[in-house]
């Protein structure tokens, strides 16, 4: 079975400038979640998709940060524009639904905004 | 939303030696709680997991942890570490009512020979 796919895997940028994550769940999971995981921190939820409607985005910077996940499968992850704050590693995770079914965790985006 | 304490930030231990790393969380009804290991470079793996039932959880890789609702712990424990046990260790914790994970900070386990 194929795990929790996430591109890039590193990516450098400039801040103000804007950036881009996709991620493609295990097939079958109708729950996907990004985390933002600052070094030395635990992932902090930043929004939770059920299908393609969003369950929970309460931590989600609504002012530069953007999700979609369309077609209840894909999704990507926006910042526009970057600080340099948002340094950090950007986690996607899926599970079967929403409860406490276990969440499987792709491999990270590292950003770097200089 | 639940507040998880990783009481260690870093934690080394030879190897074959035994480990314990302590978490404790703010109380609650209901809780799962889970151990959760990353290694460099990695996302996170699941290790272990309390949902109900028996107190003393094991799981992958010789790892265990006692759930203990009194004093809101959740400590992991290995009797026995190998070099590949280093890695950063995440505890996680869920409340009953909307199943979000809350994680802890970490505690990095370095396994020297």
């Amino acid at each position: 079975e194929a795990g929790v796919a996430q591109s890039p895997r590193y990516k450098i940028i400039e801040k103000r400038q804007s950036v881009a994550f996709w991620c493609n769940p295990i097939s079958g999971h109708a729950t996907l979640y990004w985390y933002q995981q600052i070094l030395g921190q635990g992932p902090k939820l930043l929004i939770q998709f059920q299908n393609n409607g969003v369950v929970d985005d309460s931590q989600l910077p609504k002012d530069r940060f953007s999700a979609e996940r369309l077609k209840g499968v894909d999704s990507t992850l926006k910042i526009q524009p970057a600080k340099l704050e948002d340094s950090a590693v950007y986690l996607c995770a899926s599970s079967f639904s929403g409860n406490y079914n276990e969440q499987f965790f792709g491999p990270g985006t590292r950003l770097t905004v200089l | 939303a639940q507040s998880v304490t990783q009481l260690d930030s870093q934690v080394p231990v030879f190897e074959e030696a035994p480990v314990e790393l302590r978490c404790n969380y703010s109380s609650s009804v209901s809780v799962y709680l889970f151990w959760y290991v990353q290694y460099p470079n990695q996302g996170l793996q699941l290790l272990l997991k309390y949902l109900s039932g028996s107190t003393l959880v094991k799981g992958i890789n010789g790892f265990e942890a006692e759930f203990n609702k009194s004093q809101t712990s959740f400590h992991l424990r290995k009797p026995s570490v190998h070099i590949s046990d280093t890695a950063e260790y995440f505890c996680a914790v869920s409340d009953g009512d909307d199943y979000k994970l809350s994680f802890g900070a970490g505690t990095t386990v370095t396994v020297r020979a």
